[in-house]
């Protein structure tokens, strides 16, 4: 069954720093998202992204935050200027446009310490 | 907008009994409802959705749960429960249309004892 990938495993950055988490969505998925789950909390929704732009997106996804879909395969998150509170996993997510009873399928997660 | 409510935080039980994990959800309109599970240090996975249909609704490795439209509902149950279960569940709710944003709730941390 094909998978959502996301690479890397682990990021470990030092606060201030840039970092760009990548995914690679099922190949005739459009819909493309992000979520984060700090440790110990919920996973929370951060931004949709369809027909090249954001669709929706949570409060939590300020101006530190932007997706890119660079190429045709590839759909990154990157963080600009991390912050301490910015360690979390961060999770990729696609689903089809159609059929409409699809769920989205979510990749293994990146996760990210910031020191 | 909407949100999900999971009563049960921590729940240990023996293998072999059953499990019952608590669902609540609001929102106005339609929605479509999952049971995702996440094994230790692994990634989640879809243990069953709802959709429309049947009220009951049968996932992977023996999992149910009825939607309960007029509780809000969706309880999630294994009527005999293994070690291997050991797991978070994650009860999550999307509006109608399948792309829309899923909101999770807190989760349930189940650890079976042998």
């Amino acid at each position: 069954e094909p998978e959502v990938t996301q690479t890397p495993s682990h990021q470990v950055t030092q606060m201030g720093q840039e970092v760009i988490l990548r995914c690679v969505p099922i190949s005739n998925h459009l819909y493309f998202y992000w979520y984060r789950q700090i440790l110990g909390q919920k996973v929370e929704f951060l931004v949709s992204f369809y027909n090249n732009e954001i669709s929706e997106k949570s409060e939590i996804f300020d101006d530190q935050f932007s997706v890119e879909r660079p190429d045709g395969s590839n759909f990154t998150l990157k963080i600009r200027s991390t912050k301490l509170e910015d360690s979390a996993m961060y999770f990729c997510a696609s689903s089809p446009v159609t059929p409409r009873d699809q769920p989205q399928h979510f990749g293994d997660g990146t996760r990210l310490s910031i020191l | 907008a909407q949100s999900v409510s999971q009563h049960n935080h921590h729940v240990i039980l023996s293998e072999a009994a059953s499990l019952e994990l608590g669902c609540n959800y609001s929102y106005g309109g339609t929605v479509n409802l999952f049971w995702y599970v996440q094994y230790p240090g692994q990634h989640l996975q879809l243990l069953l959705k709802y959709f429309s249909g049947d009220p009951l609704v049968k996932g992977i490795k023996g999992f149910e749960a009825e939607f309960i439209k007029s509780k809000f509902s969706f309880n999630l149950r294994k009527p005999s429960v293994q070690w291997s279960d050991t797991a978070e569940y994650f009860c999550a709710v999307n509006p109608l249309g399948g792309y829309q944003k899923v909101t999770f709730g807190t989760g349930t941390k189940l650890q079976v004892i042998p």
